[in-house]
């Protein structure tokens, strides 16, 4: 079975500052894809960034950044020069590429407030 | 030019009535989810349908029937509502294979009173 830990629930981050969001899972599984979502206060889903346990680089996409760490098993987000609308909610998750039916294991979630 | 649409968004109903939430993508996607996101905003997966046929049922009691009449579509009925079955329930689709992201529907809003 899988498993997502997101350990800080809520955080506060300065308006044009980085900000690091936690992620550890366990997984006994070789290969897997690590995901990493917003979920603005509007409720929608929003898909930000991908990782693939044998990318040898980590991901970036524009202002988010993975830092994959195998060894550690965590897969932390990086949002660089914060703004006023990365506020959400951010769930890491995980999917076991053997396994039926494309399952997504979830975070629990850490709540996201930037100020200004 | 929506990709995975919902209806209703909202949904208020009394215990022990049966109620549907309809689903429909339009990326050519051959996969399609179920998530229920409770009061703590905990995701889980319901179901999971590739090209129509069930492929996860993860423990949801009997009551919750998907249905895929076609690999675009894949509807939740609900039977006999509960006041535990108050969530938000996401439609998601993807291709079947690779690290490919999910794509999540706007969300269902069930109350159950």
């Amino acid at each position: 079975a899988q498993k997502i830990t997101q350990t800080q629930p809520g955080m506060f981050v300065q308006e044009k500052e980085a900000v690091t969001l936690d992620c550890t899972y366990d997984t006994s599984d070789p290969s897997y894809g690590l995901f990493w979502y917003k979920q603005p206060s509007s409720g929608e889903m929003i898909f930000l960034i991908y990782q693939g346990s044998y990318d040898q680089q980590n991901a970036t996409e524009g202002r988010y950044s993975l830092n994959f760490q195998k060894a550690r098993k965590s897969a932390n987000l990086v949002i660089s020069a914060s703004q006023l609308g990365d506020s959400a909610m951010y769930f890491c998750a995980m999917r076991p590429f053997k396994a039926a039916g494309n399952k997504l294991t979830f975070g629990g979630g850490t709540r996201v407030l930037v100020k200004p | 030019d929506t990709a995975v649409s919902q209806t209703p968004k909202y949904l208020v109903t009394q215990m022990g009535n049966d109620k549907s939430i309809k689903c429909e993508q339009n990326l050519g996607h051959d996969t399609m989810y179920w998530y229920k996101q409770d009061s703590k905003k905990f995701l889980k997966i319901m179901f999971s349908y590739n090209n129509k046929e069930l492929i996860i049922n993860e423990t949801v009691p009997n009551r919750f029937s998907p249905k895929s009449p076609d690999k675009a579509h894949l509807n939740l009925h609900i039977n006999s509502l509960e006041l535990g079955d108050s969530a938000v329930y996401f439609c998601a689709s993807s291709f079947p294979t690779g690290g490919v992201e999910q794509f999540f529907g706007p969300g269902t809003r069930l109350t159950v009173l």
